[in-house]
């Protein structure tokens, strides 16, 4: 099994709602990776969990708050955000921080209205 | 994406070869990716290469590492329409995240 799922797959949000997006692998890995990718553009790093903490926080505005429930489970809650947010959100993990290559999800296509 | 280049557009016909290059700038990185994205898709992982391979061959995939000049190249042989998509090389420089190119759109002409 090598999958990094993804869901949702599309959400389209207020900018006063708060949402979730949830990221799941069951590869072991113990890094786990939240990417920003706007269209035409490559993917932005925004957040690494290594061993379920958070590692690097790419100066990412609070109105994003990540969460690393457990080894498999990797979540972005979201609050308050802004029409320029919308973009397509990855997920992805590796087996080690930096070290492997990085298995990505389908992504959560974000419509912020 | 700025310290890994990539031209932005190939079209090709069906079943020529296909040549997508990438420049890199770390000569720590260990190992270099080729990811594909599908429109509206996530990043799928084609290949990698190590940085002590030249050359790496996975069926109709070859990659070429060229460490004195920092060029990566991915060879798409008998291409097809569905090799259509955006192509992007990375590279993972040690002890770091990994880095994007900008991606190349590959088009695939019947």
């Amino acid at each position: 099994d090598t999958e990094v799922t993804q869901t949702p797959k599309h959400l389209v949000m207020g900018m006063t709602n708060k949402k979730s997006l949830k990221c799941e692998q069951h590869m072991g890995h113990r890094a786990m990776y939240w990417y920003k990718q706007k269209a035409k553009k490559p993917p932005e790093l925004m957040f690494v969990y290594s061993y379920e903490k958070l590692s690097i926080n790419e100066s990412v505005p609070s109105r994003f708050s990540p969460e690393c429930p457990n080894s498999s489970l990797l979540n972005l809650h979201l609050h308050a955000l802004q029409p320029e947010d919308s973009a397509l959100y990855l997920c992805a993990s590796s087996q080690d921080q930096g070290i492997t290559e990085a298995f990505f999800g389908q992504g959560t296509r974000l419509t912020v209205v | 994406g700025e310290d890994v280049e990539q031209s932005l557009f190939l079209s090709v016909r069906e079943g020529d070869s296909s040549v997508i290059n990438c420049t890199y700038t770390d000569s720590s990185s260990t190992y270099l990716y080729w990811y594909k994205q599908e429109p509206g898709a996530g990043l799928q992982l084609l290949t990698y290469i190590f940085s002590n391979m030249d050359m790496k061959q996975d069926q109709r995939l070859t990659v070429l590492l060229n460490k004195k000049d920092k060029h990566l190249s991915l060879r798409i042989a008998d291409t097809q329409t569905g090799d259509s998509a955006i192509y992007f090389c990375a590279e993972l420089p040690a002890g770091n995240m990994l880095t994007f190119g900008g991606g190349t759109r590959l088009m695939v002409k019947p």
